[in-house]
């Protein structure tokens, strides 16, 4: 595609509900990355997916976040049982990989989901 | 752990001032250093990056960062804003044995015209 596109691009929940975002990164892009944008705090990195390798998970805040990535392309990241302070904007990246040769290849973001928790 | 910090939150230039924004970043090994600017209801994009070699780097609209390895600073620089550099920048750090980017909490820049 032409770019990262995430769905959907604003959601209100109730707290204890669960929500599932989606993200579509540019074809032929093997590294996909979630992050988490909260007001004042920056881009917080949450989890990394480089094709069929395991996904690195150290940056989920606790175990009601869980994301998946079906056939290397899309990925779905879950939260469980919101809670208000999972108030944020949830950023997708994808990039051509992850590295090589020690460089850190461009990511491309979306446009995120805005998410808000009453 | 790594760590960036951006110590400018929120930058106001009238047009034509010049614009230094301070980034920082914890980490003794090798680095590949980004900034990104995410303006106005659009997404977050590449401004310019530094892996190796001239520690001086060019990015686009005229913006240029310097990497100084001794401060473990890569401020971003430009001589003369524009109203339309109004955004948020972000400095981000990877270091060379990691796949993923830590990334600063951003600065505001308004530029008034």
């Amino acid at each position: 595609g032409a770019g990262v596109s995430q769905s959907p691009s604003n959601k209100v929940t109730e707290k204890g509900k669960d929500v599932e975002l989606r993200c579509d990164p540019i074809s032929g892009h093997t590294a996909l990355y979630w992050y988490r944008q909260s007001l004042g705090q920056g881009l917080e990195f949450l989890i990394y997916f480089q094709g069929n390798s395991a996904p690195d998970k150290s940056g989920l805040p606790s175990d009601r976040f869980s994301a998946e990535r079906t056939g290397g392309s899309v990925s779905t990241l879950t939260i469980q049982r919101t809670q208000q302070e999972d108030s944020a904007v949830y950023l997708c990246a994808s990039s051509i990989v992850a590295a090589r040769g020690g460089k850190q290849e461009t990511q491309y973001f979306g446009p995120g989901t805005r998410l808000l928790v009453l | 752990a790594q760590s960036v910090s951006q110590h400018n939150h929120h930058v106001i230039l009238s047009e034509a001032a010049s614009l230094e924004l301070g980034c920082n970043y914890s980490y003794g090994g090798t680095v590949n250093l980004f900034w990104y600017v995410q303006y106005p209801g659009q997404h977050l994009q590449l401004l310019l990056k530094y892996f190796s070699g001239d520690p001086l780097v060019k990015g686009i609209k005229g913006f240029e960062a310097e990497f100084i390895k001794s401060k473990f600073s890569f401020n971003l620089r430009k001589p003369s804003v524009q109203w339309s550099d109004t955004a948020e920048y972000f400095c981000a750090v990877n270091a060379r044995n990691t796949d993923k980017l830590i990334f600063g909490t951003g600065t505001r820049l308004q530029v008034f015209p």
